[in-house]
């Protein structure tokens, strides 16, 4: 079945740019779609965008429309999630899922922690 | 955007006893409707999809119910294991948006 490894933890400096990875194996993988979640510390989920590599899809939520840019690769069944202009709000765990729109979200990954702090 | 909201947010609740968590969504969303269970330093966990069917290898003391805006999660005898947070989720149009979770503790 399929199952989603994401890249480690990351220390970045206010204003600076983190990308996170998250590689999908096992299972069948030629329809999948990559969801983003974060997790800030104490708080809820909140969807952040989402990609779908076979149709070139991709949706954002407002709030992250022009800092994040979610990308993937279907024939290496990776995704990323590169955030820039980083403060200190951005602080939280942030998990990729195999979702989109009309389903949902499963498997999840293990989760990134990024720390922003000066 | 589709608003969720989850009642209560936090609950204490004895080993045995059943619990219903309720999520209302701000306009109709049929039934698409996931439930997710969350321990602590991990990543969620699926519990249900499509509003009501559980998911392979959740226990069957888990149901859901609901469609349209009103939607319901009971455990109906509480174990240690299920101490936990739950969201709710819906994934009818993006942005696709969570409750805000119901953090369930041993009383």
């Amino acid at each position: 079945q399929v199952q989603l490894v994401q890249s480690g933890a990351e220390v970045k400096k206010p204003g600076s740019s983190v990308k996170v990875s998250c590689k999908a194996s096992g299972g069948t993988l030629d329809s999948n779609a990559f969801s983003w979640v974060r997790q800030a510390p104490g708080q809820g989920l909140e969807w952040m965008g989402g990609i779908i590599p076979l149709f070139g899809k991709i949706n954002y939520a407002q709030r992250f429309q022009g800092r994040v840019t979610i990308t993937a690769d279907g024939s290496t069944f990776i995704s990323y999630m590169e955030m820039t202009n980083l403060t200190s709000d951005d602080t939280a765990v942030y998990y990729c899922a195999r979702g989109r729109p009309g389903t949902e979200f499963d498997p999840w990954g293990q989760g990134t922690l990024v720390t922003v702090s000066s | 955007d589709i608003q969720m909201t989850q009642s209560p947010s936090s609950l204490s609740a004895s080993v045995g006893d059943r619990v219903t968590i309720t999520c209302r969504a701000s306009q109709t969303i049929s039934n698409f409707l996931i439930w997710y269970q969350q321990r602590p330093g991990t990543a969620p966990r699926l519990l249900i999809s499509g509003a009501s069917s559980l998911q392979g290898g959740v226990p069957s003391r888990f149901s859901a119910s609901g469609s349209g805006t009103d939607f319901s999660l009971t455990i109906s005898s509480l174990q240690p294991e299920d101490f936990a947070t739950y969201y709710c989720q819906q994934t009818y149009s993006t942005p696709l948006t969570f409750g805000g979770g119901t953090k369930v503790e041993i009383k």
